[in-house]
C-alpha cells in the first residue's frame, strides 16, 4: 500500500516564476492538506482540500492556490515566487473524520533563486 | 487559537539514557495532540497521538507521552535512548471536534544521542 507520494522531490525556480507541486494521498484517504516547512522551523498549514474544495486555509497569501481532483490527488501552485518561498512543502492525507491519523509525504524541496 | 511550545530546541542524551522532550500546548477547545519525528531530508512520521482516550499514550519505537490537562503538557519520553533516535521531533495540536482539522506544530526539538 503506497503512502503519500509527492513530486517533484527537488526543484529550483527563479524569483517571479510559478511552480506546481503534486501529491497523491494514501489509498482510501479523501482529504489532502499542504504545509510549508522553512529551514529550522516546524511545518505551517497552508490549506486543506476535501471534496475538491478548499475547506480551511492558513495565513498564506493568494499567491498560494491549490486544487483537488476527483481521484483525491492534489496540486499546490505558487505564483510570483519570492526568495522566502524556499522551503520543504509537505503534503498530508487523512480521512475527513476527526481523530484519524494524518500521514505525511516525503516533501518537495523548493529553492527560489 | 492554538499554539505549541517545545522547550529546548536542542537536547543531547547519552545512549541508554532517558529521553525527555517537552511540549506545552494552548487550546481553547479540547485538543488532540501528536508527536512526529523527522529524519534528515525526510517527511514526518507519526510517533503517537492522544485523542481523548487513555492519557498515557504508547507509540512506536518505545516512545510514550502523557497528556496532563492541568499542566497543558504532552511530554515525550523514552526510557533508553538509541543512536537511531537521533532526529528532529515535533509536537502538534489540533481541535478535537468537527471535521479533520489542521495541525499546529511547535518549532521542533533536535535530539542528539551521544555514544
Amino acid at each position: 500500500d503506497a503512502g503519500v507520494t509527492q513530486s517533484p522531490t527537488h526543484l529550483i525556480k527563479t524569483r517571479g516564476q510559478q511552480v506546481t507541486l503534486r501529491c497523491s494521498p494514501k489509498s482510501g484517504h479523501d482529504t489532502v492538506s499542504w504545509y510549508q516547512q522553512a529551514l529550522g522551523q516546524g511545518p505551517q498549514f497552508i490549506f486543506q482540500y476535501y471534496e475538491e474544495e478548499e475547506r480551511q486555509r492558513g495565513n498564506f497569501p493568494d499567491r498560494f492556490s491549490g486544487h483537488q481532483f476527483p481521484n483525491y490527488s492534489s496540486e499546490l501552485n505558487v505564483n510570483a515566487l519570492l526568495l522566502g518561498d524556499s522551503a520543504l512543502y509537505l503534503c498530508a492525507s487523512s480521512l475527513q473524520t476527526v481523530g484519524n491519523t494524518i500521514y505525511f509525504g516525503e516533501g518537495s524541496w523548493l529553492t527560489v533563486v | 487559537a492554538q499554539s505549541v511550545t517545545q522547550l529546548g530546541s536542542h537536547v543531547s542524551v547519552s545512549e541508554g539514557a532517558l529521553v525527555l522532550l517537552r511540549c506545552n500546548y494552548s487550546s481553547s477547545v479540547p485538543p488532540y495532540l501528536f508527536w512526529y519525528v523527522q529524519y534528515p531530508n525526510q517527511g514526518l512520521q507519526l510517533l503517537l497521538k492522544y485523542t481523548s482516550a487513555a492519557t498515557l499514550v504508547k507509540g512506536i519505537n518505545g516512545f510514550e507521552a502523557e497528556f496532563k490537562k492541568s499542566e497543558t503538557s504532552f511530554h515525550l519520553t523514552k526510557p533508553s535512548a538509541h543512536m537511531s533516535d537521533a532526529a528532529e521531533y515535533f509536537c502538534a495540536v489540533s481541535e478535537a471536534s468537527g471535521s479533520a482539522r489542521q495541525l499546529t506544530f511547535g518549532s521542533g526539538t533536535q535530539l542528539t544521542v551521544l555514544p
